[in-house]
């Protein structure tokens, strides 16, 4: 099984609302990602987690918040979000960090958020 | 950080060969060359990943000269469903530190016709 899986695929929400953004894979990979993409602009790395720990923030607003419950899930919680964080949200995986060396990341399909 | 330029769109017909070229000037030792197609509405996909010199995979082929200063990516007998977006990447897996961070460039708008 060489999927990511995200849920739900389309999230509106308003600016006082909580949501959650979910992500699971069963590949073993020991590292995750969060990627925003605008529209017609690269995706834009938000956080790693490594091992479960987080490892990377990207100087991401307090307003997302990330979550590694296990090896496989990965969440990110929305609160108080603004019309401007309306994007594409992408989870993606990979192998150990650690080894060193180059990595395939492999995607999911995204949660497409608008904030109202 | 590892800047790469890479076209901002070509367009090719069916069946034709597309050569797509990404330059990075300032590439770092440690740093791999990593290219992506995404669709509209999806995550990126790997194609390709190497180093130096020519790597080929059942759908691409990468071509990168012994400066590794630029890199191409070359799609043989392209089709409709080849239409997307190319990105170019460079640099190192985050943690690893040493080299340029793995970053999306701004990508190729390709389109391919009948």
């Amino acid at each position: 099984d060489t999927e990511v899986t995200q849920t739900p695929k389309h999230l509106v929400m308003g600016m006082t609302n909580k949501k959650s953004l979910k992500c699971e894979q069963h590949m073993g990979h020991r590292a995750m990602y969060w990627y925003k993409q605008k529209a017609k602009k690269p995706p834009e790395l938000m956080f790693v987690y490594s091992y479960e720990k987080l490892s990377i923030n990207e100087s991401v607003p307090s307003r997302f918040s990330p979550e590694c419950p296990n090896s496989s899930l990965l969440n990110l919680h929305l609160h108080a979000l603004q019309p401007e964080d309306s994007a594409l949200y992408l989870c993606a995986s990979s192998q150990d960090l650690s080894r060193g060396g180059p990595v395939e990341q492999y995607f999911g399909p995204g949660t497409r958020l608008t904030v109202t | 950080l590892a800047k790469t330029t890479q076209p901002i769109s070509m367009d090719s017909y069916e069946g034709q060969e597309v050569n797509i070229t990404c330059s990075h000037n300032n590439i770092a030792t440690n740093d791999y060359i990593t290219w992506y197609q995404q669709f509209p509405s999806q995550g990126p996909r790997f194609i390709i990943q190497g180093y130096k010199t020519k790597v080929t995979n059942e759908v691409a082929s990468l071509f990168i000269p012994a400066d590794r200063k630029s890199s191409t990516l070359s799609l043989p007998r392209v089709s409709l469903s080849d239409t997307a977006v190319y990105y170019c990447l460079v640099g190192e897996p985050p943690l690893t530190g040493g080299g340029n961070k793995l970053t999306f460039g701004t990508g190729t708008q390709l389109k391919v016709e009948l």
